[in-house]
């Protein structure tokens, strides 16, 4: 069964302090990886999407990698707007191609 | 501005009630989910609709329904007999079966 587990599970930032979020994942064939970002209350707003090791994908002071049993999520220089609740989910090798989430990092980002 | 609208965005409802929950998109986007939201949980699918009159059961469907009459709509009834219906419940669309989801504000059920 396709596993996602995300780590910490809480984050806590000065503004300026760069730090990387974790998604590590088990899937028998991987079709792709995506990040979320859901404010409190709340539904998540797509980030980026992945599909082979090695794939960069940057926006703003967001980047995210992947590889071949895990995905970082870079947050450089954050700023208090960051602060929100960070989603990893992976596509599932089925019929129909659902998603399987992670319970996500709650990041808060102080001024 | 396309997008998708759920409401109510609260509801109390007492035990044994049966409950709708609404979903309306304006992206014209084929396919359709409702997801569940607790605490500490990934988001889990409850039923997904990759077509209109078609619809699947997700991974917890069991006390909930759902119908897809038109493209634009997919309401969720919370029936009485979910044991544990107190959650956040997300809608969400997508052009295709694909990861790339666009989620609606949710609704909160509390049931009293």
């Amino acid at each position: 069964e396709d596993q996602v587990t995300q780590s910490p599970e809480a984050l806590r930032l000065q503004e300026g302090e760069s730090s990387s979020l974790n998604c590590s994942y088990t899937v028998s064939g991987l079709r792709g990886l995506f990040w979320y970002r859901q404010d409190p209350g709340k539904g998540p707003e797509f980030l980026f999407t992945l599909y082979s090791a090695g794939e960069e994908k940057e926006k703003e002071r967001l980047k995210a990698t992947l590889t071949k049993k895990e995905s970082f999520l870079h947050i450089t220089a954050p700023k208090p707007e960051d602060s929100a609740t960070y989603l990893c989910a992976v596509l599932e090798n089925t019929g129909f191609q659902k998603l399987v989430f992670g319970t996500g990092t709650r990041l808060l980002v102080s001024p | 501005d396309g997008g998708i609208t759920q409401s109510p965005k609260y509801l109390f409802r007492k035990e044994g009630q049966n409950v709708t929950l609404s979903c309306e998109q304006n992206l014209n986007h084929d396919a359709m989910y409702w997801y569940r939201q607790d605490p500490g949980q990934g988001l889990r699918l409850i039923y997904y609709s990759q077509i209109v009159n078609d619809f699947q059961k997700g991974d917890i469907a069991e006390g909930y329904s759902v119908s897809r009459e038109k493209k634009e709509s997919f309401p969720l009834t919370v029936t009485s007999a979910q044991k544990n219906p107190t959650a956040f419940y997300l809608c969400a669309s997508s052009v295709g079966g694909a990861g790339e989801l666009f989620f609606g504000e949710g609704s909160r059920l509390t049931v009293l």
